[in-house]
């Protein structure tokens, strides 16, 4: 079955333990994407990758990081984690941006950092 | 940043009932793309529109393409209580690609039976 898959689904941690939220996909999809929920702001672009060893920042990048070294993984690294990045995350990835196939999204992690 | 602002936030209807939202930006986009999020799960692509003017049909969900490429509007006929999430505009900024996509904040949908 065609799908993006996010570990771990839920994820309690306490200011300043290192974590990484895993996201992989397996439609050889070229496009993969992190975003961040929140309530009254709908979904906010945290980085992009357009292809293996291509990454840039979306609207909201600090405090995170990523990698892709592999075009199927895409994982958040967030080194030092603060209350303020307690949200729901999302990875997504398409085909081929420049063609505007659709996104799509795991099912989520939802995170909070006390 | 562009942003992408959602009208109503939320809505409250009776089955059956008709609904309408649009999403609106003070930057031209030259594509828009409305998901949409059930509980629990990521959001899914329900309309792509490409050009100014487009309407397009997804069963009973109908997307324009506003002409001043500033807006966008959706339309559901008919509602039904598995119509139940938030849905979201989006288009992508930076010319043609994806890289950098903005959402809208989402409108609330709720469906009573």
């Amino acid at each position: 079955e065609a799908q993006v898959t996010q570990n771990p689904r839920y994820l309690i941690t306490v200011t300043g333990k290192k974590l990484t939220v895993t996201c992989s996909q397996n439609m050889n999809h070229e496009y993969m994407s992190w975003y961040r929920q929140d309530p009254g702001l709908g979904l906010r672009q945290i980085y992009y990758s357009m292809n293996v060893e291509v990454t840039d920042k979306g609207d909201v990048p600090e405090g995170y990081k990523v990698s892709r070294k592999e075009k199927r993984n895409f994982p958040l690294i967030l080194e030092s984690p603060s209350p303020n990045q307690t949200s729901l995350y999302f990875c997504a990835s398409s085909l081929n941006p420049g063609t505007f196939s659709p996104l799509h999204f795991g099912n989520g992690t939802r995170l909070t950092v006390t | 940043g562009q942003q992408l602002n959602q009208s109503p936030q939320s809505m409250f209807i009776q089955e059956g009932e008709d609904v309408s939202m649009n999403c609106t930006s003070s930057s031209i986009f030259n594509t828009w793309l409305w998901y949409k999020q059930e509980p629990g799960e990521g959001p899914v692509l329900l309309i792509a529109l490409y050009k100014a003017g487009e309407l397009t049909s997804n069963g009973r969900l109908t997307a324009q393409f506003g002409i001043t490429r500033k807006d966008s509007f959706l339309n559901i006929s008919a509602s039904i209580p598995s119509d139940v999430g938030i849905y979201f505009c989006a288009g992508p900024r930076g010319g043609t690609s994806y890289g950098k996509l903005t959402f809208g904040q989402g409108t609330i949908l709720t469906v009573h039976p």
